[in-house]
């Protein structure tokens, strides 16, 4: 079975600082990837996605991840985060075989941005 | 505003009782999904469909039951079978593309379960 792995579960960060939370992936056939943003106290909403063509996808509020396939990561940063960035970051991953479909997530790096 | 609709926001139970969340879609979405979040869990699948009358168990189905009789209808029961039930329970929806992946899951403000 496919799983999703985010090995920071917990960055604190001074505002300014760059930032990078780690996403591997352990399926080898054709895959989308995604990352979700949970701010305090507001619904899950998507960063951005990966489903083809260039590996370096930009999101919202200036974010990126790099899809790499020969390490199956997809590494989210951000050169200069803000105070505002605090919130709980998952990636999630899809896999599917043309007869199924299948949305795994991680289990989230909480994000802590001081100013 | 087109989106997804979670009910209740917060409930309370006892033990031994069933209850039944609501989630409702006017996205016009194929897939439908219900999630469980806990705290350093992230968030893990319970049941999910794909069209009408149709449905799949997630990866912890044990102890939930759901029916898909309308496509923008998707409830999930919680049984008293299942053992640890208090949680927060998302559901989402998405299209569904012509290779069969999923898109983007749009997700509803969730439901906060306590059993007492």
């Amino acid at each position: 079975a496919q799983s999703v792995s985010q090995h920071n579960h917990h960055v604190i960060l001074s505002e300014a600082a760059s930032l990078e939370l780690g996403c591997n992936y352990s399926y080898g056939g054709t895959v989308n990837l995604f990352w979700y943003v949970q701010y305090p106290g507001q619904h899950l909403q998507l960063l951005l996605k990966y489903f083809s063509g260039d590996p370096l996808v930009k999101g919202i509020k200036g974010f990126e991840a790099e899809f790499i396939k020969s390490k199956f990561s997809f590494n989210l940063r951000k050169p200069s985060v803000q105070w505002s960035d605090t919130a709980e970051y998952f990636c999630a991953v899809n896999t599917y075989t043309g007869t199924a479909s299948k949305l795994t997530f991680g289990t989230g790096t909480r994000l802590q941005v001081t100013l | 505003d087109g989106g997804i609709t979670q009910s209740p926001k917060y409930l309370f139970r006892k033990e031994g009782q069933n209850v039944t969340l609501s989630c409702e879609q006017n996205l016009n979405h194929d897939a439908m999904y219900w999630y469980r979040q806990d705290p350093g869990q992230g968030l893990r699948l319970i049941y999910y469909s794909q069209i009408v009358n149709d449905f799949q168990k997630g990866d912890i189905a044990e102890g939930y039951s759901v029916s898909r009789e309308k496509k923008e209808s998707f409830p999930l029961t919680v049984t008293s079978a299942q053992k640890n039930p208090t949680a927060f329970y998302l559901c989402a929806s998405s299209t569904i593309g012509l290779a069969g992946n999923t898109g983007e899951l749009f997700f509803g403000e969730g439901s906060r379960l306590t059993v007492l």
